[in-house]
């Protein structure tokens, strides 16, 4: 069946950077676009960037600076990197799988990772 | 970016009763193909979204008939009928018609 794991530190340092690892299985990094979003405690969710089918990636502009995503198909695994992280970037972060049509929803998601900033 | 508003921001209804949330987008969701790429889910507790509805009005793969979607442009509304203890939790919309894709505030239903 379809799953998604993110995993990665629980704690990171201000103005370190971020490295989360979305695993997937049950599906083809070819063949399905990975989503990031993220949710601060308490809140709402914010989309963060994509990695399409084809390997090319897309990114709100509110992070775009310090946001890079990148995948290793043979692994089946997305990778978050987010450098700069200040206190407001604790938040749980999740990956997300949508179809490969234009306006796919985010059909299945991983439970998400948690992630700390502090000193 | 398109901004969505969902009310009410907290919702009190009985088991058995009939939930509604409204989630009017700042723009047209009607895609320039179309379509209407606004979706619904439900966070329960301690969890991550599930997905309930799909382009508006398609329930996704096992979700029960008591949910329905309907709207169109702007405005869209979900409805539970016959509230059950698992519908319980925050209410999302989500439109992936204009990148970036964006989420409502969410509404949290509750057991009266």
């Amino acid at each position: 069946q379809v799953q998604l794991m993110e995993s990665g530190p629980g704690l990171v340092q201000p103005s370190e950077t971020l490295s989360l690892t979305c695993t997937v299985s049950g599906f083809s990094l070819t063949s399905y676009n990975v989503h990031w979003v993220r949710q601060p405690p308490g809140k709402g969710l914010e989309w963060m960037g994509v990695m399409w089918s084809g390997g090319s990636t897309d990114y709100n502009s509110a992070l775009k600076s310090r946001l890079s995503i990148s995948r290793d198909t043979s692994k089946n695994q997305v990778f978050l990197k987010m450098n700069s992280l200040q206190s407001e970037d604790t938040t749980t972060y999740y990956c997300a799988r949508a179809g490969l049509y234009s306006g796919a929803p985010f059909d299945y998601w991983g439970q998400g990772v948690m992630v700390t900033v502090s000193s | 970016d398109v901004v969505l508003t969902q009310t009410p921001v907290s919702l009190l209804i009985s088991l058995g009763g009939q939930a509604s949330i409204s989630c009017r987008s700042s723009q047209s969701l009607v895609h320039s193909n179309g379509n209407t790429y606004l979706h619904w889910y439900l966070q329960k507790p301690g969890q991550s979204p599930q997905l309930l509805i799909y382009q508006v009005s398609n329930r996704f793969s096992g979700i029960p008939d008591r949910f329905s979607g309907s709207g169109s442009g702007t405005d869209f509304t979900l409805k539970i009928s016959r509230v059950e203890p698992e519908d319980l939790g925050v209410y999302y919309c989500l439109q992936r018609t204009h990148n970036p894709w964006t989420f409502g505030g969410g509404t949290k239903l509750e057991l009266k």
